[in-house]
């Protein structure tokens, strides 16, 4: 069945660099594309990037240049790495399937809680 | 970006309730709109898409509807496990954009 899993830190120091590593089975990373969207506590879902089934990225343009996707298809992973992280990124981090049939997402990962200490 | 503006923010309804949350595009989005579903701790799930289609295993409870702007998410019959937060989301125009949430709670 398809599943996605993110690992990562718990907790990322003021101005480091967030790395995440998203884990996907049951389905190919050639094949659909990957996304990540982050919630804060109590807040909304915000959509940060995402990776296409062919290998290019796409990146909301509120996270600048600080974030980076790639993948490794031979493991099935997408990885997130952001820099010059602030309290503000303190948040949940899903990665989640984008469906077939449109810029929906259909499958998400149990996500990680990222907290940016100072 | 497209604004999503969600109402209300919070309600709770009765058991066997009908229950109606509204989504406001700042432009048409042509019913490019999903909802989820968000219970406490979880990751969101995909109720509705295309504004209402139904998302396969999703009780038919559940229904989606609307045009333009203006959408619309109603459960016929609240039933204690949709004690949850609800989110649209609109696909229409990059990048995808996110409604705040309405919390429902059981009364």
């Amino acid at each position: 069945q398809v599943q996605l899993k993110e690992t990562g830190p718990d907790l990322v120091q003021l101005t480091q660099t967030l790395s995440i590593t998203c884990t996907v089975s049951g389905f190919s990373l050639t094949t659909y594309n990957v996304h990540w969207v982050r919630q804060p506590p109590g807040k909304g879902l915000e959509w940060m990037g995402a990776m296409w089934n062919g290998g290019g990225t796409d990146y909301n343009s509120a996270f600048k240049s600080r974030l980076s996707i790639s993948r490794d298809t031979s493991k099935s992973q997408v990885f997130l790495k952001m820099n010059s992280l602030q309290t503000d990124d303190t948040a949940k981090y899903f990665c989640a399937r984008q469906a077939y049939y449109g810029y929906y997402f259909d499958y998400w990962g149990q996500g990680v809680m990222v907290t940016v200490s100072s | 970006d497209i604004q999503m503006t969600q109402s209300p923010a919070s309600l709770s309804a009765s058991l066997g309730e009908t229950v109606s949350i509204e989504c406001l595009a700042s432009e048409g989005i042509s019913n490019d709109l999903a909802w989820y579903q968000q219970k406490s701790g979880k990751s969101p799930q995909l109720l509705i898409y295309a504004a209402s289609r139904l998302q396969d295993g999703v009780p038919s409870r559940f229904s989606g509807s609307g045009s333009g702007t203006r959408y619309s998410l109603k459960i016929s019959g609240m039933q204690p496990e949709d004690e949850a937060d609800y989110f649209c989301q609109q696909s229409y125009k990059y990048p995808p954009t996110f409604g705040g949430g309405t919390k429902l709670e059981l009364k």
